[in-house]
């Protein structure tokens, strides 16, 4: 079946560094969504991606749409402590029309 | 600021007992979804449904689990028995299907069920 996978699975970074996760499917997506997830909390969406190639950018945080459209990435500039949390791609299906989530990254900031 | 709402947030029941889920979705957005999230693993989707109508349930258990909404609205996910490896976080979101290409989840704060 369709899988999402995200790499890493756990990252610890000092305060100040980059990060960066990927986000790669076994199907070409129709679209993808980033979401972010707090320690205890519910998923937050962040972005959506639609077009091949696409990139955007939200303050110090830069998603990119790869060309085949089966891959993503999320960068983040100059990591905060606020940052800290788990980190999803999702997207659906361009075929089935079915949303599966990635596998997540979590990500942990050390002050 | 509209939230999805869920209710309870906690619940603790014996295995082979029934328990059930329910959401309100924000006004107005047509799609509801309910996934199960196990600690440490991405939200796996059950069920989604399109105004009353099941849109795809491929993923949802059909001799324990079963998820309704009558009137398009609120939604009711049951599951009967509970077993010890259903404990789980359960999220319910909703979205604005039909804007355009957005498919923007919104997400409620989750029933958190242990079995014990």
């Amino acid at each position: 079946g369709q899988q999402v996978m995200q790499i890493p699975q756990y990252q610890h970074v000092q305060e100040g560094e980059d990060f960066t996760t990927y986000c790669n499917s076994s199907t070409t997506l129709s679209n993808i969504q980033w979401y972010k997830q707090r320690p205890g909390g519910h998923p937050v969406f962040l972005i959506q991606l639609v077009k091949s190639g696409e990139v955007k950018k939200q303050k110090r945080l830069t998603f990119q749409f790869g060309e085949a459209k089966k891959n993503s990435s999320l960068h983040i500039t100059a990591t905060q402590t606020t940052d800290v949390g788990t980190y999803f791609c999702a997207g659906i299906n361009s075929g089935t029309y079915k949303y599966i989530f990635g596998t997540g990254t979590r990500l942990k900031v050390l002050a | 600021e509209a939230e999805v709402a869920q209710s309870p947030r906690y619940k603790i029941t014996e295995k082979s007992q029934a328990v059930a889920f329910w959401c309100d979705p924000i006004s107005g957005h047509a799609t509801l979804y309910w996934y199960r999230q196990i600690l440490g693993q991405g939200p796996e989707l059950l069920v989604q449904f399109q105004d009353e109508s099941v849109v795809d349930d491929s993923q949802l258990p059909k001799d324990r689990f079963s998820a309704e909404r009558l009137k398009g609205v609120d939604s009711t996910l049951k599951i009967q028995p509970a077993e010890l490896g259903d404990s789980a976080m359960y999220l319910c979101a909703s979205s604005p299907f039909g804007a355009g290409e957005s498919y923007e989840q919104y997400f409620g704060p989750g029933t958190r069920l242990t079995v014990t």
